[in-house]
């Protein structure tokens, strides 16, 4: 049981370039959300998705795109990489049930340089 | 919007004392989570206390909720090395895409 991976761990693109971060869980988890974390704040929500085949907008959703094809994987998409998305992004997942609010379970981080 | 605002933003211990960490929030909530983040590393959730609880305990930790103060304490006792780390409360309500609010957390140093 892996719980949440991310890949790749460290990327550094030059602007103007494009790249996809995976995220995937085998916990069978419902939700999935994707953040970004810039030094000394907190993390803030990209996208979140509730379902296969839905995305939802979160806070700062400007310049990602995202795709919840299969239950297990969540992919935040750059299609023009600037230097203000250099940050850290971590994917998480929860599940849900009638009861309401459950944890949400982290992956590793993805440490992103946009040059 | 749910976001929590923890208290102090650092804190510096021995170890074997205590910790507390504080939490105040703006709206009301359905349940309010502790999250705990070692440095370079993603989030792990430490405890979810709901509304109608006052008190709940895990371990060496104690959580406690006033929602007429809308204001959460995270109490950490006989801290370790290991305990050095980010904390962070995530106040939120049921639905919505179970979505949660980071605040820029309180970064505990525990020193041997």
């Amino acid at each position: 049981n892996a719980g949440v991976t991310q890949t790749p761990k460290f990327r550094v693109l030059k602007t103007g370039q494009s790249m996809t971060l995976l995220c995937a869980q085998d916990m069978n988890h419902e939700y999935m959300y994707w953040y970004r974390q810039d030094p000394g704040m907190g993390l803030r929500l990209i996208h979140y998705s509730v379902g296969e085949g839905t995305t939802a907008k979160g806070e700062v959703p400007d310049g990602y795109n995202v795709s919840r094809l299969k239950k297990q994987n969540f992919l935040l998409g750059l299609e023009s990489a600037a230097p203000s998305q250099t940050s850290v992004y971590f994917c998480a997942s929860s599940r849900v049930t009638g009861q309401g609010v459950y944890e949400q379970y982290f992956g590793p981080g993805t440490r992103l340089t946009v040059t | 919007s749910q976001q929590g605002e923890e208290d102090p933003q650092a804190l510096s211990i021995q170890e074997g004392e205590n910790a507390t960490m504080n939490c105040s929030y703006k709206t009301s909530i359905n349940n309010l989570q502790w999250y705990r983040q070692n440095s370079g590393r993603g989030l792990v959730h430490l405890i979810l206390i709901r509304s109608n609880e006052r008190e709940k305990h895990s371990g060496r930790l104690r959580v406690t909720l006033d929602t007429s103060k809308k204001s959460s304490s995270l109490l950490i006792t006989a801290s370790r090395a290991a305990d050095t780390a980010s904390y962070f409360c995530a106040p939120s309500i049921t639905g919505g895409g179970n979505k949660l609010t980071f605040g820029t957390g309180t970064q505990l140093k525990v020193e041997l």
